[in-house]
């Protein structure tokens, strides 16, 4: 079945770096675009950034530009979301979600998530 | 800055029917933004419910329709079930370099 992995979460000091994967399952992951959505402890799901199904274009929420960065590796069937500069503020469960939609429809919105992995932000 | 608003949180007893609404401060919602609509309970992921405003996924319940009504794009829950206990978030599409907003969440108690 269709399902997605994410990894890489911990608990990291404010300006410090981390890395999280999501890694894909059960579809033709290169057809595909991925979301990164994140939410903060007792708050509401905001969105943070999504790539196309072959990596040519991105997009961010302002409220992490410049900060972070998406990538994928179809050859590894795996998405990741490079965090620099973090702030106590970036603390949340982040979640990677696919598009319903394959190839430049990506506006149809997203289907399936994965369960999240959780980075905490603190000194 | 774009803002997407739901209500805070609705209260409906078992058995009967619900909307819940999403609008935008950039105007009426039409079917140009894309509704997406998702189902939380607590501890769990996100599940998606309905996208383009009116489609719903193959696993998603008869008792879940989507609509516009009133410049807004609406999730209404019929049939009311015990287990439909949780938190509902829209999300709109609005291209450009910041395409996506998610709302701000309806929590729904069924009592």
């Amino acid at each position: 079945q269709v399902q997605l992995v994410e990894s890489g979460g911990g608990v990291v000091q404010p300006g410090r770096s981390l890395r999280l994967s999501c890694e894909a399952s059960g579809f033709t992951f290169s057809r595909y675009g991925i979301h990164w959505v994140r939410q903060a402890p007792g708050k509401g799901l905001e969105w943070v950034a999504m790539i196309s199904y072959d990596g040519s274009d991105k997009y961010y929420a302002d409220s992490v530009k410049g900060r972070f960065t998406i990538s994928r590796d179809n050859s590894k069937n795996t998405l990741y979301l490079q965090l620099s500069s973090l702030r106590a503020e970036d603390t949340a469960v982040y979640y990677c979600a696919k598009t319903y939609m394959d190839l430049y429809y990506y506006y149809f919105g997203m289907d399936v998530w994965g369960q999240g992995t959780t980075v905490t932000v603190s000194s | 800055q774009t803002v997407v608003t739901q209500e805070p949180s609705v209260t409906v007893s078992p058995g009967g029917t619900v909307t819940l609404t999403c609008a935008s401060t950039t105007g009426a919602v039409t079917s140009g933004y894309y509704a997406n609509w998702f189902q939380q309970k607590p501890g769990q992921a996100p599940r998606a419910l309905i996208y383009t405003t009116t489609n719903k996924h193959s696993w998603t319940p008869a008792r879940f329709s989507g609509s516009l009504i009133g410049g807004k794009a609406a999730l209404t829950l019929s049939a009311v079930q015990p287990e439909d206990e949780a938190e509902y978030y829209c999300l709109l599409f609005y291209g450009g370099a910041h395409p996506w907003v998610f709302g701000g969440g309806t929590k729904v108690t069924v009592l």
